[in-house]
């Protein structure tokens, strides 16, 4: 079945230590997207891709970069400059037509020691 | 930027029970969203909606476009609908807008 793969389920960094999410989607969907989600907060749009080799900022990039060298990988760095970094990581893909469902992961949770 | 409230942020109710989310939105949209997210967290989507109702089991999805609002019905509730109900505008390239959710437990 196609589907999203987040990896890992639960992740533990230490403070000033980047640390990158694994996102992989079989199906074929041009755009991709990473979300943050805080508890009480709805989800905030981190970085989007349409397309391989381009990639866009969202609401919240600042202290976050990515990648996108193939179709079906969108990887998320947290860098140590992001200073909040414990929260729900959910990335999502779809087609690139405006107002088309998009498919979601399970989930990254970070957590920092 | 859109803004999306959503009503109630919790609510409980009894197994069997008729339930009621309700979404609003700030700035004309061409599709809404209603997601289901799990304890464990992954979601699902459940409706895209762009107009009238739609209808999927004991879910029932309605937007009205010259209000603005939409709602998500659940008729005979069980307690495996507990779960936190995301409404969410936009779509395509850009991403959605999300609301902060409803958290609904269903009691036996």
């Amino acid at each position: 079945d196609g589907g999203i793969t987040q990896s890992p389920k639960y992740l533990f960094r230490k403070e000033g230590q980047n640390v990158t999410l694994s996102c992989e989607q079989n199906l074929n969907h041009d755009a991709m997207y990473w979300y943050r989600q805080d508890p009480g907060q709805g989800l905030r749009l981190i970085y989007y891709s349409q397309i391989v080799n381009d990639f866009q900022k969202g609401d919240i990039a600042e202290g976050y970069s990515v990648s996108r060298e193939k179709k079906e990988s969108f990887p998320l760095t947290v860098t140590s400059a992001q200073k909040n970094p414990t929260a729900f990581y959910l990335c999502a893909s779809s087609i690139r037509v405006w107002g088309q469902p998009q498919h979601f992961g399970d989930g990254t949770r970070l957590s920092i020691l | 930027k859109n803004e999306v409230e959503q009503s109630p942020q919790n609510l409980t109710a009894q197994e069997g029970e008729f339930i009621t989310i309700n979404c609003s939105y700030s700035v004309g949209i061409s599709a809404l969203h209603w997601l289901q997210q799990h304890p464990g967290g992954g979601i699902v989507s459940l409706f895209m909606l762009s107009s009238g109702k739609k209808k999927h089991g004991r879910l029932i999805a309605t937007i009205n476009i010259q209000e603005k609002h939409s709602s998500l019905h659940i008729t005979a509730s069980h307690p495996r609908d507990s779960a936190v109900y995301i409404c969410a505008v936009g779509g395509g390239a850009d991403g959605l807008t999300f609301g902060k959710g409803t958290h609904l437990i269903i009691q036996p």
